[in-house]
């Protein structure tokens, strides 16, 4: 049962463009959402967090939209640069009763993003 | 920001051998470590959360006794592959939380590249 889905397995996109980035999930109970970079062979990086009960975070070049009523968020890299080229997962967590979290997380699959230059 | 570090970056081994993956939290005590493993194409897959000074918790469908996890002190997790089969061969990465951390970002090590021949 895949709770958190990339649909789309690559992205390709020209430098200075926008790249948006989405993700779609089927637990309503998830609480908080986070965006990782992947480059191979190493562990993945965090860059940008959204609660559950927010629908925008802004850090930078990035931004994350949530859309709980459609269980989907994107990320959007504006504007984008090679060095951008990466494995992006998103990923969400469950708080427990006492508000906070352990960190386990659950991912999607990842989506290979290009930046041409 | 937080480090976490993990040995070996890689690993080959026989069939039948086991082998034993350390990740270090370099500059924080981390009571609870998480094991991840990832297929080639595919997402992060939580393994088991390790608790230190207690039992791991394991995934469902993950073999305890295939995969040991040893949390022995606030800043070591070990996992141990026993008998290693071709199957096994995996990129496998360990992260860590900051105790409290409440939105409960992972930080995570560099992952270690198991080929089992």
């Amino acid at each position: 049962d895949q709770q958190v889905k990339q649909n789309s397995p690559s992205l390709s996109v020209q430098e200075g463009r926008i790249s948006i980035l989405n993700c779609d999930y089927t637990n309503s109970m998830f609480d908080y959402f986070l965006w990782y970079k992947k480059y191979p062979a190493e562990g993945p990086t965090f860059l940008i967090s959204i609660s559950s009960i927010k629908d925008k975070n802004e850090d930078g070049r990035f931004t994350v939209f949530l859309n709980k009523s459609a269980k989907h968020l994107s990320l959007h890299i504006v504007p984008s640069q090679p060095g951008d080229s990466a494995v992006y997962f998103c990923a969400a967590m469950r708080f427990n009763a006492g508000g906070t979290s352990y960190g386990k997380l659950t991912f999607g699959q990842g989506t290979i993003l290009t930046v041409h230059p | 920001g937080a480090v976490v570090s993990q040995h070996p970056s890689w690993v080959i081994c026989k069939s039948g051998t086991s082998v034993k993956i350390e990740c270090r939290s370099l500059d924080f005590q981390a009571t609870t470590m998480f094991w991840y493993r990832q297929f080639p194409k595919q997402s992060l897959m939580l393994m088991a959360t390790s608790n230190e000074g207690s039992k791991a918790t394991y995934e469902q469908g993950v073999e305890k006794d295939k995969f040991l996890i040893n949390h022995a002190s606030l800043t070591l997790s070990t996992l141990t592959v026993t008998s290693a089969h071709p199957e096994d061969s995996s990129f496998y990465i360990c992260s860590a939380t900051i105790p409290g951390s409440v939105t409960g970002e992972l930080f995570f090590g560099e992952g270690s590249r198991l080929t089992v021949l």
